[in-house]
């Protein structure tokens, strides 16, 4: 089956820092990709939707300028959290189509990041 | 956006027992899926059933969906310790657009 990675897996880092999270389609080229986010004890919430080669789209409320979402090639989409702080800690999830199956979305493992 | 509720929020159960968790949704969808996911980890995808679908089976799960209540239910019989998660409903809105999740069922089985 279509696998998607993450890395890293869990991360930690000061106030105030950069943290790139990259999304890999291992076996297959994902058009788009998907970026959520996941406060303890909480669900998903989606983040922005990243089609290679274009801007991402945003949600409502999630601050572009911050969460800086590159989608350069067909396998790999990276979410950079800049100027990180304590409340950005949560688990990061991304998700892949699969073209033409595109009902079928394939879930990376998630990346843990906790801000100090 | 949340698109809507999972009931119950938690649910504890003995070993065998089954288990039931509904979700609702509010606008129309393309189709419905189920996820599971273990504390701190991933998620673990179900199954999935389609808007024009109105039962599906995948082993000990059983999924129900109306649309006309804009409901789904997953029950899973004779439930194991390692039942034990949250599990998560999503939806979507047509094909190759983002999920949409519930809120999330805690499932708690004991031996």
């Amino acid at each position: 089956g279509a696998v998607v990675s993450q890395h890293p897996s869990w991360v930690i880092c000061k106030s105030g820092t950069s943290v790139k999270i990259e999304c890999r389609s291992l076996d297959f080229q994902a058009t788009t990709m998907f970026w959520y986010r996941q406060f303890p004890k909480q669900s998903l919430m989606l983040m922005a939707t990243s089609n290679e080669g274009s801007k991402a789209t945003y949600e409502q409320g999630v601050e572009k300028d911050k969460f800086l979402i590159n989608h350069a090639s067909l396998t790999l989409s990276t979410l950079t959290v800049t100027s990180a702080h304590p409340e950005d800690s949560s688990f990061y999830i991304c998700s892949a189509i699969l073209p033409p199956l595109a009902d079928t979305q394939y879930f990376g493992p998630g990346t843990r990041l906790t801000v100090l | 956006s949340q698109q809507g509720e999972e009931d119950p929020q938690a649910l504890s159960i003995q070993e065998g027992e089954n288990a039931t968790m509904n979700c609702s949704y509010k606008t129309s969808i393309n189709n419905l899926q189920w996820y599971r996911q273990n504390s701190g980890r991933g998620l673990v995808h179900l199954i999935l059933i389609r808007s024009n679908e109105r039962e599906k089976h995948s082993g000990r799960l059983r999924v129900t969906l109306d649309t006309s209540k804009k409901s789904s239910s997953l029950l899973i019989t004779a439930s194991r310790a390692a039942d034990t998660a949250s599990y998560f409903c999503a939806t979507d809105s047509s094909p190759g657009t983002a999920l949409i999740f519930g809120k999330g069922t805690t499932l708690s089985v004991s031996s």
